[in-house]
């Protein structure tokens, strides 16, 4: 079954350090793999996309990776502020002609003073 | 910049009541899709639309239908609201998988729908 996993479910920092978000899945045939941001009562917003033969990418602090090969992706925030604090949902493209998406259930993060 | 409007950032109905949530998008996308947002769930697929008059069930289509008359404007409809269908409900527009499968989903703000 095609699924996405995103971990930890929630999040708190304080301002100013780094962390990671994962994302695994299962999905195949796989076509590529989006990071959105959500803030509060606001919609999702594309934050970067990974593709297949896309390792990292970086966009000012955020960095995302992808091992296609063990199904893994990370979104890395370096610097944190506290307007980072944010739902991150991770959502995989399946491949195909369909190329149906899967979504996760988001990482809560929080960034306090 | 493309733009999703979703009519009601806030709406209350009571239980039995026809609901109608509208969105229009302004970037002459073909695609558009219906979401419901609820905690620890995540977004579920309702309905989604590849052209005007055109829909397709997502993956919780029961209790729900859609109207898609302009390519702008892709309606959802309640046809008689239940409290379990009180929710987040999130609209979006993108490009067609032949035209650009690398190209995001645009979603708007969301209606938040409390049905009493």
């Amino acid at each position: 079954k095609n699924q996405v996993e995103q971990s930890p479910q929630s999040l708190i920092i304080l301002e100013g350090k780094n962390c990671t978000l994962q994302c695994n899945y299962t999905v195949s045939p796989f076509s590529n793999l989006r990071w959105y941001k959500q803030d509060t009562g606001r919609g999702p917003v594309s934050l970067t996309i990974m593709t297949f033969s896309e390792n990292t990418k970086s966009n000012g602090r955020y960095t995302a990776t992808l091992d296609a090969d063990t199904k893994q992706s990370s979104l890395h925030i370096t610097a944190s502020q506290l307007s980072d604090s944010a739902s991150y949902i991770c959502v995989v493209r399946g491949g195909g002609s369909q190329g149906n998406l899967i979504f996760g259930k988001g990482t809560k993060l929080s960034v306090k003073p | 910049d493309v733009k999703v409007t979703q009519s009601s950032r806030y709406l209350v109905k009571r239980t039995g009541e026809k609901v109608f949530l509208e969105c229009v998008q302004d970037m002459d996308h073909e695609n558009m899709f219906w979401y419901r947002q609820d905690p620890g769930l995540g977004l579920r697929l309702i309905y989604f639309s590849y052209d005007v008059k055109m829909k397709e069930k997502g993956d919780i289509p029961e209790g729900y239908s859609v109207s898609r008359e302009k390519k702008e404007r892709f309606s959802l409809i309640l046809e008689s609201a239940s409290t379990n269908q009180t929710s987040m409900y999130l609209c979006a527009s993108s490009m067609p998988l032949s035209r650009g499968g690398n190209q995001p989903q645009h979603f708007g703000d969301g209606t938040r729908l409390s049905i009493l």
